[in-house]
This record gives structure tokens, C-alpha cells and sequence, in this order.
């Protein structure tokens, strides 16, 4: 069975404090790693896939990397708009569904 | 470019009412639709996915059910709501399989 674990589950920032989130992973044959932010009562928003490890991917102030145990979320010099919940999802091969982690809540104070 | 819409986006229910959320897609064809429910402050559970009209894939036993009538429309409905089944649910597309999740903006639903 497929699992994703992020940690940690609440993280606070200062504005310009740089961290990483982490999605540690279990997956039968990885088809993609994914990458999502959901803002308070909205629905999650797609910000990157990953295929396969050493594979990196970057927007705007942040970079998500990948291993073959786990994925990072890089964020850099955050501002307060990247308050958000963050979401790790894994695909297997020959699956036509994703498995998600509980999420990380950033919280960045100014 | 593609769109997915899904409502209401609140309800409250009384317990043993029938449910019916409706969720479609606009500017694609034969995509992936998925039902996910949401617990507050927890990760996503997914109910149901489709690959295709008429084709559904359960994931939890409970006593909600899902149906595609159309390639771009999917429903989720139950007979008779529960107290435990209260939570944020969220339809989702995708391309197939590899591709990130389009969702909704999801709907609330409280039973009381």
C-alpha cells in the first residue's frame, strides 16, 4: 500500500526565514511525485510534478527536489502570502489514482 | 483552456436526507474524475475515481456512491446521510495517469 508522510505538520517563519518540508514516500514503482497548495477553505492548487530522482523543479520562491525515499519543498526568503498548507501526493505505476500526505501548514509571520 | 466546476459550495443537511454533488468538467475530453473528502485540518481521502463513463472505482465502504452519465460529469450522492459524513469534498480532473489533479473549489457539507 502506498504511503506519504510530511513533517512537520505546522511550520512558522519568519518573513525571509528560508526552511524545507519534507514527504517522505512508499510507493510500488513511482509514476510521479505532485506537489500542491491549498489556501483555507479552497481546493488544493497544482505546483509541480516530479518523475524521478535528482529531478528538480522551481517557482518563484520555491524548489521541490527528489529522492528515491523522499521529496523537499525548498522555500526560500518567504513572504507572508506563502501562508498556505502544503500537499505531497504519489502515483504508482498502473495506478489511476494518487495518494496524499496529511500536509504541512506554513504559517510566514512579516 | 479547461475549467472544472463544482457546487454548492455550502450545505447543511439533516441526517437520512438524500445528498447529490454535482462536479464538471469543461474544455476537455475523457479526463480522470476523482471524489475526495476532506476531514478539518487532515489530508485527503479519496471516495471515488473515474477512468470513463460508467466506469467507477470505490474506495471506502460506505454509504455513499458515485456516477458518470457523461464523459465530463461526475456525481456523488448517498440515499441517507450520516453525522459522519460531514467534511470538505472535492471534485478533481486529470489528463490520466502521471498528470497533476485540476480540483474544485469543493464543496462543505455539515450534516446536522
Amino acid at each position: 500500500e502506498d504511503q506519504v508522510t510530511q513533517s512537520p505538520e505546522a511550520l512558522r517563519l519568519q518573513e525571509g526565514e528560508s526552511s524545507s518540508l519534507n514527504c517522505s514516500y512508499t510507493v510500488s514503482g513511482l509514476r510521479g511525485l505532485f506537489w500542491y497548495r491549498q489556501d483555507p477553505g479552497k481546493g488544493p492548487e497544482f505546483l509541480f510534478t516530479l518523475y524521478s530522482a535528482g529531478e528538480e523543479k522551481e517557482k518563484e520562491r520555491l524548489k521541490a527536489t527528489l529522492t528515491k525515499k523522499e521529496s523537499f519543498l525548498h522555500i526560500t526568503a518567504p513572504k507572508p502570502e506563502d501562508s498556505a498548507t502544503y500537499l505531497c501526493a504519489v502515483q504508482a505505476f498502473n495506478a489511476g489514482k494518487s495518494t496524499f500526505g496529511d500536509g504541512t501548514t506554513l504559517t510566514v509571520k512579516p | 483552456s479547461q475549467t472544472i466546476h463544482q457546487w454548492p459550495a455550502t450545505l447543511v443537511q439533516p441526517v437520512g436526507s438524500p445528498l447529490s454533488l454535482e462536479c464538471t468538467v469543461e474544455g476537455t475530453s475523457n479526463p480522470n474524475l476523482y471524489w475526495y473528502r476532506q476531514a478539518a485540518g487532515r489530508g485527503l481521502q479519496l471516495l471515488f475515481y473515474s477512468v470513463g463513463i460508467g466506469q467507477i472505482s470505490s474506495e471506502v465502504p460506505q454509504n455513499l456512491s458515485a456516477s458518470r452519465p457523461q464523459d465530463r460529469q461526475f456525481i456523488l450522492s448517498s440515499k441517507k446521510l450520516l453525522l459522519s459524513d460531514s467534511g470538505f469534498y472535492l471534485c478533481a480532473w486529470s489528463s490520466g495517469q502521471g498528470y497533476g489533479y485540476t480540483f474544485g473549489s469543493g464543496t462543505r457539507l455539515t450534516v446536522v
